[in-house]
C-alpha cells in the first residue's frame, strides 16, 4: 500500500512555457497533499499544502500565481508551473496523507518526484 | 533555535556496525515523529513513524523517542552499504500550523563502508 505516483518523472521545457505535474495516490484516498521543491544538495522546501476541494495554502515566499495547485479529487493533485524560467529548474516532489485503509492516517507518503529543467 | 535539528554528518560506519542517528525538536507538545531515507537524486521514503515514548522496532531499524528530552533517534543494526543515504527526521510540530504538516531536519548523510 501507500503508493504515490507522479507524472512526468522528467520534463525539459523552454523558458516561458507552462508545465503541469500530476500527483496521484494509487491505493488510498488522500484529503491532503503537499508539494515540495528540492535544489541539489539542499533540504526539502515545502511549497504548499493542498486539500481536496479547497484552495491550496502556500508557504511564505511562494508565488501562488506562478505555482498553481489544483486538488480536484481524493486521489489527484496537480502543480502547474506557469511561465517557467531557468531558476524554476528543480526537483518537485509531492506527498499524500491517507485518510483510511492500508496506510497510517497521519503519515506523508512521497511520490518519486519530477525533475524539471527549463532551458 | 532551529525547530528540528540533526547532525549533518557525514556519519561513516563499517559494514555490520550499528549506525545511530539523532534528532532534537523544539516543540515539547509534538506528537508525531518520522524517519525518512533519501537516496541521492530520489525522493524520501518512509522508514518508520513513532508516537509514544520508548522504542519501536522494525527489522534492522529501531526508533527511539524521549519526549521529555525532546529527542528522537534511529538505530540501524547490521548496517549495509545499501543503507548509505541521507536520513531525514521529521516532526509534526505543534507550531507547524495545518494538520499533517511536517518540519524536516536538514538530514544526516550516512555512509556504510564495505
Amino acid at each position: 500500500g501507500a503508493v504515490v505516483s507522479q507524472h512526468p518523472s522528467r520534463v525539459i521545457c523552454k523558458s516561458g512555457t507552462s508545465v503541469k505535474i500530476e500527483c496521484r495516490s494509487l491505493d488510498f484516498q488522500a484529503t491532503t497533499m503537499f508539494w515540495y521543491r528540492q535544489f541539489p544538495k539542499q533540504s526539502l522546501m515545502l511549497m504548499a499544502t493542498s486539500n481536496e476541494g479547497s484552495k491550496a495554502t502556500y508557504e511564505q515566499g511562494v508565488e501562488k500565481d506562478k505555482f498553481l495547485i489544483n486538488h480536484a479529487s481524493l486521489t489527484l493533485s496537480t502543480l502547474t508551473v506557469t511561465s517557467a524560467h531557468p531558476e524554476d529548474s528543480s526537483f518537485y516532489i509531492c506527498s499524500a496523507v491517507g485518510t483510511s485503509g492500508r496506510v497510517e492516517t497521519d503519515t506523508q507518503y512521497f511520490g518519486p518526484g519530477t525533475r524539471l529543467t527549463v532551458l | 533555535q532551529k525547530e528540528v535539528e540533526q547532525n549533518s554528518g557525514p556519519l561513516s560506519v563499517p559494514e555490520g556496525a550499528i549506525a545511530s542517528l539523532n534528532c532534537t525538536y523544539s516543540d515539547r507538545g509534538s506528537q508525531s515523529f518520522f524517519w525518512y531515507r533519501q537516496y541521492s537524486g530520489k525522493s524520501p521514503e518512509l522508514i518508520m513513524s513513532i508516537y509514544s515514548n520508548g522504542d519501536k522496532e522494525d527489522g534492522r531499524f529501531t526508533a527511539q523517542l524521549n519526549k521529555a528530552s525532546q529527542y528522537v533517534s534511529l538505530l540501524i543494526r547490521d548496517s549495509q552499504p545499501s543503507d548509505s543515504a541521507t536520513y531525514l527526521c521529521a516532526v509534526n510540530l505543534l507550531s507547524g500550523g495545518s494538520n499533517y504538516k511536517l518540519t524536516f531536519g536538514k538530514g544526516t548523510l550516512l555512509t556504510v563502508n564495505p
